[in-house]
């Protein structure tokens, strides 16, 4: 049972550069979440979805793009890459009810330059 | 809005002493509130959520709604316990999580 799967762990791209991160889950969760880090800002919730084909904006969406095809896949979306999205995204998954913890993946180390 | 404050970002204790990680939280509605955990170069994971009033790896967390509190404790750190800990508050669909306290047990 892998859990939440995150996948680069790394990667390096240019101002302007568009790239997608990809998170996948095999526990049949409903909700699944984006997040950025930065250091000493702990978690920003960037969107989130409560099932496939429904997606929704948390506090930082500018500048990211999801979608919600599959129960399993929560893709994030960079278009125009900026120095600012430098940051560690987690991507978590939940069950149904509120009281059920997160499941995070390893993250994403991304860096613009 | 709905935010969570964890005042301390670095923690040291002694091996052995008592230790206690600040969680104060804004909420309007019915909170559910988690501690999570994260080890070096491990993934964050959950330690402890306030609605199983349980106790993990010898932590504990009460909600004080009264003071919007929810802080960790642990009666005799260990030196497994240095990690990095976070504060969540859950309002339905979205999580808000603290900026973390780094925990650093000294032998």
């Amino acid at each position: 049972n892998a859990g939440v799967t995150q996948t680069p762990k790394f990667r390096i791209l240019k101002i302007g550069q568009s790239m997608t991160l990809q998170c996948t889950q095999d526990m049949n969760h409903n909700y699944m979440y984006w997040y950025r880090q930065d250091p000493g800002m702990g978690l920003k919730l960037i969107y989130y979805s409560v099932g496939a084909g429904i997606t929704d904006k948390g506090e930082v969406p500018n500048g990211y793009n999801v979608s919600r095809s599959t129960t399993e896949d929560f893709p994030l979306r960079l278009e125009l890459a900026a120095p600012s999205q430098t940051s560690v995204y987690f991507c978590a998954s939940r069950g149904p009810y509120s009281n059920q913890p997160q499941h995070f993946g390893d993250g994403t180390r991304l860096s613009i330059l | 809005a709905q935010r969570v404050t964890q005042p301390e970002k670095l923690l040291s204790v002694f091996k052995g002493a008592p230790v206690e990680l600040k969680c104060n939280y804004s909420y309007s509605g019915s909170p559910e509130l988690f501690w999570y955990v994260q080890y070096s170069r491990q993934r964050l994971q959950l330690l402890l959520r306030h609605i199983s009033r349980e106790s993990i790896k010898g932590f504990t967390a009460d909600l004080n709604k009264g003071e919007t509190s929810f802080h960790l404790k642990k009666p005799f750190a260990q030196e497994e316990d240095s990690a990095m800990y976070y504060c969540a508050l859950n309002t339905g669909n979205q999580f808000y999580f603290g900026t973390g306290t780094s925990l650093t047990v000294i032998p």
